[in-house]
């Protein structure tokens, strides 16, 4: 039973596209996150959303935007994309966001902007 | 399939002790690298420090090191004189230098007390 799956785990397109990765939990939690893995294995978080609500909206460009139809789903679009988008994107979900709670990580997509 | 496994979930020591964390990972490749990444309630992932399989040495970042031991798949981390702001879930990883791909452990959820 997969906890977090992403869709793609691959994707390939070029510059100027728009993309969508899809992420979905079946565990019930009310939180879900993405985060954007950047060359030296670092992990910057992206969004949050809980119950379908936005938590957590770093500073990322408006050209990402996440969306979320229920709280088991939380898609990430990214319109115009740039060679710098060249990245592993990875879903997150846990119970709650109130308390530190343990998280289950997708198992990422890999993103190549050319 | 690789998986990593954080055996405690929760953990509390008093300000200025050590405290270790355990971290067991399960693959049949040999070179791979190992993460420990600290997560703050503001739900960034910050490297503490890494580990690739081939060294023999542990790694060691100031107060941080691990205990690497390659054949009993075991990657524990050490916290010395720990202090509040270690108040953290920690995540193990891993990550396989054939695909790039990471794993993560579900987290130690560790309070430092005052």
């Amino acid at each position: 039973d997969t906890a977090v799956s992403q869709t793609p785990k691959y994707l390939v397109t070029q510059m100027g596209n728009d993309k969508s990765i899809k992420c979905e939990q079946n565990l019930g939690h009310d939180t879900m996150y993405w985060y954007k893995q950047d060359s030296k294995k670092f992990l910057k978080i992206m969004f949050s959303y809980n119950n379908k609500e936005l938590i957590i909206n770093e500073t990322v460009p408006n050209r990402f935007s996440p969306k979320s139809p229920d709280k088991a789903h939380l898609n990430l679009h990214i319109n115009s994309l740039e060679l710098g988008d060249s990245a592993v994107y990875f879903c997150a979900s846990s119970r709650t966001m109130t308390d530190l709670y343990e998280q289950y990580f997708g198992p990422g997509t890999r993103l190549t902007v050319t | 399939a690789q998986t990593v496994t954080q055996s405690q979930p929760e953990m509390s020591v008093q300000e200025a002790e050590t405290v270790t964390l355990s971290c067991t990972y399960d693959t049949s490749e040999n070179n791979y690298y190992l993460f420990w990444y600290k997560q703050p309630p503001s739900r960034q992932m910050i490297l503490v420090i890494r580990q690739e399989a081939y060294k023999q040495q542990n790694a060691t970042e100031n107060r941080f090191s691990v205990n690497f031991q390659k054949a009993a798949k075991s990657f524990s981390l050490k916290i010395s004189d720990s202090q509040l702001g270690d108040t953290a879930m920690y995540f193990c990883a891993f990550i396989s230098n054939r695909d790039d791909k990471i794993i993560f452990g579900k987290g130690t959820r560790l309070h430092i007390l005052p």
